[in-house]
């Protein structure tokens, strides 16, 4: 979960395109996934999120898929708008208790930038 | 959900001095977390801020630089002591949300250490 460089993945999609940002954990401990968006100049923001239980989950216009197998965790965004223009987190952590209770380790991050 | 205020939004700093972040939460929350955020950086956990006890440091953040008071449930401050060029960096407070079972994050602290 610790950041890996100074430079971030880009995803650059077309108003009213899908896109699809992946993500790879690292802890097969972990239980509990959140996808966040963080745009320029503020604190990240929930989106959605996931227990190890499922492995798909939709809200409005987002669905994560969970892959446990391969320990990976998608955010697909239906119909991209140029407001969803941002960086984007996968968050993990283990609620099953201990000392790792709601410790939040997250990905590196993916810029997504909408062209209208 | 849980509202969250962080303060001050942005800082610049010199070198050598201190700055104290403040956290102030809408409703009581057990859990409240401090991240770093480094430029064009992901997120890294410093601290679980405990309510009556000294907080819990993760690898690499110890208390003389980052010290951590949590007086009551509301409520928190970091301490960026003794600064220099490599603390600039945004510092976010997190809680555990109830509400809607995640975590929150206040808006964060801009900091820039010259």
């Amino acid at each position: 979960g610790e950041s890996v460089g100074l430079h971030l993945p880009t995803l650059s999609v077309q108003e009213g395109d899908n896109s699809i940002i992946n993500c790879a954990y690292s802890n097969s401990a972990s239980d509990y996934f959140i996808w966040y968006k963080q745009e320029s100049g503020k604190g990240p923001q929930f989106i959605i999120d996931i227990r190890s239980n499922m492995d798909k989950r939709q809200g409005q216009r987002v669905t994560v898929l969970l892959n446990k197998t391969v320990k990976h965790l998608s955010l697909q965004i239906a119909a991209t708008q140029p407001g969803d223009s941002a960086v984007y987190f996968c968050a993990e952590t283990a609620l099953g208790g201990g000392t790792s209770y709601g410790k939040l380790t997250f990905g590196q991050g993916t810029i997504l930038t909408v062209h209208p | 959900s849980a509202v969250i205020s962080q303060k001050p939004s942005r800082d610049i700093c010199q070198r050598g001095t201190s700055l104290t972040i403040q956290c102030q939460v809408d409703s009581q929350v057990t859990m409240m977390f401090w991240y770093r955020q480094q430029p064009g950086q992901s997120l890294t956990l410093i601290a679980t801020a405990n309510q009556g006890s000294e907080a819990t440091y993760e690898s690499g953040f110890v208390i003389d630089k980052f010290p951590i008071s949590r007086p009551n449930l509301t409520f928190s401050t970091l301490t960026v002591s003794n600064m220099s060029p490599e603390d600039s960096s945004i510092y976010l407070c997190s809680v555990e949300d109830l509400s809607k079972f995640g975590y929150t994050f206040g808006s964060g602290t801009r900091l820039t250490v010259v």
